[in-house]
């Protein structure tokens, strides 16, 4: 049971480059969540959903894009990286909700130069 | 908007000593209250989880209360151990607002 995978764990970008955040989760968990963390801060959340075929915007979704095609797969799409998004992403899951418990990935490393 | 406050940011404490972490929010209405551990380069581990309903939880040695009332949450740590050395992140409102956490180390 692999829990929530995230792929790449590092990456460097440049300044207008374009990349996928990979997240899968293999629990059937309904609900999936995008996190940024920046340095010594807390968790921001980006974008979350509550099932296939439905996303819904967070605290700080400017930037970026999802789409959840499957329940088990949720991609975090940044188009025009900027230095600003450099930060740690996290994605998590929960079956319905905070109730039900979060399992979080182990989280990407991302550096926009 | 809600703010969340973890003081202090960091902690040492020697091995064996009781602690309390505070989390501190603007807004009454957090809905829940969750602690988690965050190890380095780690994702969150979820410690406890004390509903809108409830007052406090318990874990093992974790304790962790909430008072909406004052907009304060502690998470209690009984005979601490290195094995406790970490970040640890209060969240509220069904983990929509996270705290910038506590980096506690536990000195053998």
């Amino acid at each position: 049971n692999a829990g929530v995978t995230q792929t790449p764990k590092f990456r460097i970008l440049k300044i207008g480059q374009s990349m996928t955040l990979q997240c899968t989760q293999d629990m059937n968990h309904n609900y999936m969540y995008w996190y940024r963390q920046d340095p010594g801060m807390g968790l921001k959340l980006i974008y979350y959903s509550v099932g296939a075929g439905i996303t819904d915007k967070g605290e700080v979704p400017n930037g970026y894009n999802v789409s959840r095609s499957t329940t088990e797969d949720f991609p975090l799409r940044l188009e025009l990286a900027a230095p600003s998004q450099t930060s740690v992403y996290f994605c998590a899951s929960s079956y319905k909700g905070v109730t039900y418990g979060y399992t979080f990935g182990s989280g990407t490393r991302l550096t926009v130069v | 908007k809600q703010e969340v406050t973890q003081i202090p940011a960091a902690l040492s404490v020697p091995e064996g000593e009781n602690l309390v972490l505070n989390c501190s929010f603007t807004d009454s209405a957090i809905y829940n209250l969750q602690w988690f551990r965050q190890d380095p380069g780690k994702g969150l581990t979820s410690l406890l989880l004390i509903q809108s309903s409830q007052r406090e939880q318990t874990s093992g040695r974790l304790n962790a209360s909430l008072d909406k009332s004052s907009g304060r949450s502690t998470l209690y740590i009984a005979a601490s151990q290195p094995g406790d050395s970490a970040t640890y992140l209060c969240s509220g409102a069904n983990n929509l607002f996270f705290g910038t956490g506590t980096r506690l180390t536990v000195i053998p």
